[in-house]
């Protein structure tokens, strides 16, 4: 079975400030991971996904993960956060079982960007 | 040209009732899925369709039913709605092996 951990149900950072929203999955096969942003009151927006390609993954709006097998982590980092980053941003494991897959989405955290 | 669309976004119905959220996607993906946020945000999914044929079925009172007319189409109908139904419903899409799914922008239900 698999399962995504996002430690931190709210995280606060200064404007200009480094973020990193942590992820840490489980999965008995290797694993397709995805970060997802929803702003209030919207649908989910992915911001990147990792395939087996480069585990350094860069998505939109400057964010970037990076896939570390040994450490089951996938945490999400921007160097300098904006004001309209503030956001729920969820992290999610899809097993790669064909058709079949779906996605297992973490509790989510909350990002809030003070000026 | 919305990829994944959903009708309609909000809904608020009484205790009882029978309602029906639409969901269509013109990305010509495989699989169709639905999911439930509930107020803490959590995201949990309740069916997911292959080509109009149910792939899964989670622990979803079977007041739910999923509905796929056609590989484009996957409509829920829910009956006898109760209040802990109320929640945000998102239809998502996928080509096969899950490989890069796109969300619906949700509907709001409230029951009251």
């Amino acid at each position: 079975a698999q399962s995504v951990t996002q430690l931190g149900s709210h995280v606060s950072v200064s404007e200009g400030a480094l973020v990193l929203l942590r992820c840490n999955y489980s999965s008995s096969v290797p694993p397709y991971l995805f970060w997802y942003v929803q702003y209030p009151n919207q649908g989910l927006q992915l911001l990147l996904k990792y395939t087996s390609a480069a585990t350094l993954v860069k998505g939109i709006n400057g964010f970037e993960a990076e896939f570390k097998k040994s450490e089951t982590s996938f945490h999400l980092t921007k160097p300098s956060a904006h004001m309209s980053d503030a956001a729920e941003y969820f992290c999610a494991v899809s097993d790669r079982g064909g058709s079949q897959g779906n996605l297992i989405f973490g509790k989510g955290t909350k990002l809030s960007v003070k000026p | 040209d919305t990829a994944v669309s959903q009708t309609p976004k909000y809904l608020v119905t009484q205790m009882g009732n029978d309602k029906s959220i639409k969901c269509e996607q013109n990305l010509g993906h495989d699989t169709m899925y639905w999911y439930k946020q509930d107020s803490k945000k959590f995201l949990k999914i309740m069916f997911s369709y292959n080509n109009k044929e149910l792939i899964i079925n989670e622990t979803v009172p079977n007041r739910f039913s999923p509905k796929s007319p056609d590989k484009a189409h996957l409509n829920l109908h829910i009956n006898s709605l109760e209040l802990g139904d109320s929640a945000v419903y998102f239809c998502a899409s996928s080509p096969p092996q899950g490989y890069g799914y796109t969300f619906g922008s949700g509907t709001r239900l409230t029951v009251v």
